[in-house]
């Protein structure tokens, strides 16, 4: 079954330091995958997608097949940064195609 | 706004009530989805419909559940008998087509906050 994996809850930096925010997924075929950000009182919005291969607000994240994770990785993290990142799967065929798995979340904070 | 709009922003109602919201997804998007997120998790899966047509239903969705996009367009998820399980953020998103397709990202609208007492 699909699956999305976020074992990280709560993640606190300072500005200024690296941040990675981890994702596994489980999924037998070809995953599509994606990071969604929600701001304090604002709607989930896509942050990126593995496919896209760009960087969004120096954000990057790599699809690693033979380690099924999809990392969030920012070099320097800047306080408006402090959000909830949700990372999610698609699935590229059959009869759950169309729908998007969520993992529970990582609430990031970025400290002054 | 252009977005995805939903209504009411939130919703109390007594056990065993029946509550109906909305969604209006930007326009000509032909795929609506519903989600549902409780304290904690991430949002679920419920349903999606490309135009009218209802595609796929999760086992979330109980037969208390039902969901309807008359004319492709605005959609309505309605519960009957509500319980306090029901309890959660209603989320609506929509698409202009699979997401599996390059440059296609589902728009969230605000949600609706569902409390059963």
């Amino acid at each position: 079954a699909q699956r999305v994996t976020q074992p990280e809850k709560l993640l606190s930096v300072f500005k200024g330091a690296p941040v990675e925010l981890k994702c596994n997924y489980s999924y037998s075929g070809s995953p599509e995958l994606f990071w969604y950000v929600q701001y304090s009182r604002q709607r989930l919005q896509l942050l990126l997608r593995h496919i896209s291969r760009e960087s969004i607000k120096g954000f990057t994240a790599d699809l690693n097949k033979g380690e099924t994770s999809f990392h969030l990785k920012k070099p320097f993290a800047q306080e408006e940064d402090s959000a909830m990142y949700y990372c999610a799967l698609s699935v590229s065929r059959g009869s759950t195609l169309g729908r998007l798995y969520f993992g529970r979340g990582t609430q990031l904070t970025v400290w002054p | 706004d252009t977005g995805v709009s939903q209504n009411p922003r939130h919703k109390i109602t007594k056990r065993g009530q029946n509550v109906t919201f909305r969604c209006d997804p930007i326009s000509e998007h032909n795929r609506l989805y519903w989600y549902r997120q409780t304290l904690g998790q991430g949002p679920e899966f419920l349903t999606y419909f490309q135009n009218e047509a209802q595609l796929e239903k999760s086992r979330l969705l109980s037969d208390r559940f039902s969901a309807e996009r008359p004319k492709g367009s605005f959609s309505t998820l309605e519960i009957q008998r509500t319980e306090q399980g029901d309890s959660a953020m209603y989320l609506c998103a929509s698409s202009p087509g699979p997401l599996s397709r390059a440059n296609t990202e589902a728009f969230f609208g605000q949600g609706t906050r569902l409390t059963v007492v």
